[in-house]
Formats: structure tokens, C-alpha cells, sequence
């Protein structure tokens, strides 16, 4: 069965500070991953899609890696800033899935002053 | 200006009504989703249709039925509602060409409340 397991949950960092947000997935053939961010109260924003080919992408002060062979991803936020409070998810599109992704449960970030 | 737009934003509603969530997309795009996200965040797609035709289908009741009038068009009608159907339903769509990696554009949900 496919699946997409994140960590960690949820996490609190202060401002201005560095995370690391971890994805890790059993999808198999696999096409690219996809970071995306949810706002609370709105749809998730695609923050960075990586193919299995792609070790790292950045988007800003977002940085997302792909590790194919270990089915591991993560995203690293840089310099963090109060907006970049909200769920992160990563998902997955399997080859050949008719654009079928499947999504984490995502990691919740809280930034604080 | 919103590139997918869904309505209601909120519904509330008693147990056994029906009712219905549009959504509309003004990208140009060919194909559109519909997904619940449950209590505990998990996006799980339901439906999915291609130029107004139904390509995926995921084992949900069949209380639910999508309707795409056109490819800018997925409404989602709910017959005889049940409290588990209290979730965020959003539409998403996509073009399927060969280099867009199919990103999907997600609209801003509509937080359905059965009583």
C-alpha cells in the first residue's frame, strides 16, 4: 500500500530559527514528490515538486531534498518568519497513477517571536 | 481573480439533507478534483474528471456524485448526509500535459458541518 508518513507531527520554533520537516514514503514506481503549504482556513500552495532524478530544489528561503533510493525527503525552512506558521504536506504522485497523489498527514509549524 | 473557487465556504446542515459544493476554475486547466480532508488533516481524493470525464473514482459512498458540466465546472451533490461526512472538502485541478507534473492548484475549501 502506498504511504506517505511525516514527522515530526507538529513543532514550535522561535523566529529567525532554522527547521527540518521529514517525509518519508513507500510509493513505488514513483514519478516526483511535492512539498505544498496550508494556510489555516485554505488550500494547500505548492511550495516545490522534485522528480526521483532531483536531489534538492529551493523555493525561496524553503529548501526540499530527495533521497530516491532511501524513499526520503525533507524540507528545510531557512530564517523562519511568523507566516511561515501552517501545515506542511508532502506528497507523493506514483508513475502511471492517473494523477493520483497521495498526501502526509502533514507537520504543523508554529513560529513564535 | 481566484484561480479555483469553491462555494460555499461554509455549510452547516442537518443529518439527511442534501446538498451541493461548487467549484470552478478559471486556469484553463482539463482536469479537477474533489478530496476530503478529515479531522486529522489526511487529503484523500474522490473523484477526478478529464475533460468532463470521470477518471477516477475512490471508494466513497454513493451519496455522493460528482457533476462537470464542463472542464472548468466539478460540483460535488451529497444525498442523505451523515455526521462522518463533517469535513474540509476542497477542488483542485490540473493540466495533464507531459511537463507540468501535473501540479495541482487547490481551491479554499468548503468546511461542511452535518448536525
Amino acid at each position: 500500500k502506498n504511504q506517505v508518513e511525516q514527522s515530526p507531527q507538529s513543532l514550535i520554533i522561535l523566529e529567525g530559527k532554522n527547521c527540518t520537516l521529514q517525509c518519508n514514503y513507500t510509493v513505488s514506481p514513483f514519478s516526483n514528490l511535492r512539498w505544498y503549504k496550508q494556510d489555516t482556513g485554505r488550500g494547500p500552495v505548492s511550495l516545490t515538486i522534485m522528480t526521483f532524478s532531483e536531489n534538492t530544489k529551493s523555493n525561496g528561503r524553503y529548501t526540499a531534498t530527495l533521497d530516491a533510493d532511501t524513499k526520503q525527503s525533507s524540507l528545510h525552512i531557512t530564517a523562519s518568519q511568523l507566516s511561515d506558521s501552517a501545515s506542511y504536506i508532502c506528497v507523493v504522485s506514483p508513475k502511471a497513477a492517473g494523477n493520483k497523489l497521495t498526501f502526509g498527514g502533514g507537520t504543523r509549524v508554529l513560529v513564535k517571536p | 481573480d481566484t484561480a479555483v473557487s469553491q462555494t460555499p465556504k461554509y455549510l452547516v446542515t442537518q443529518m439527511g439533507n442534501d446538498k451541493s459544493i461548487k467549484c470552478e476554475q478559471n486556469l484553463g486547466h482539463d482536469t479537477m478534483y474533489w478530496y476530503k480532508q478529515d479531522s486529522k488533516k489526511f487529503l484523500k481524493i474522490m473523484f477526478s474528471y478529464n475533460n468532463k470525464e470521470l477518471i477516477i473514482n475512490e471508494t466513497v459512498p454513493n451519496r455522493f456524485s460528482p457533476k462537470s458540466p464542463d472542464k472548468a465546472h466539478l460540483n460535488l451533490h451529497i444525498n442523505s448526509l451523515e455526521l462522518g461526512d463533517s469535513a474540509v472538502y476542497f477542488c483542485a485541478s490540473s493540466n495533464s500535459g507531459s511537463r507540468s507534473y501535473n501540479e495541482q492548484f487547490f481551491g479554499p475549501g468548503t468546511r461542511l458541518t452535518v448536525l
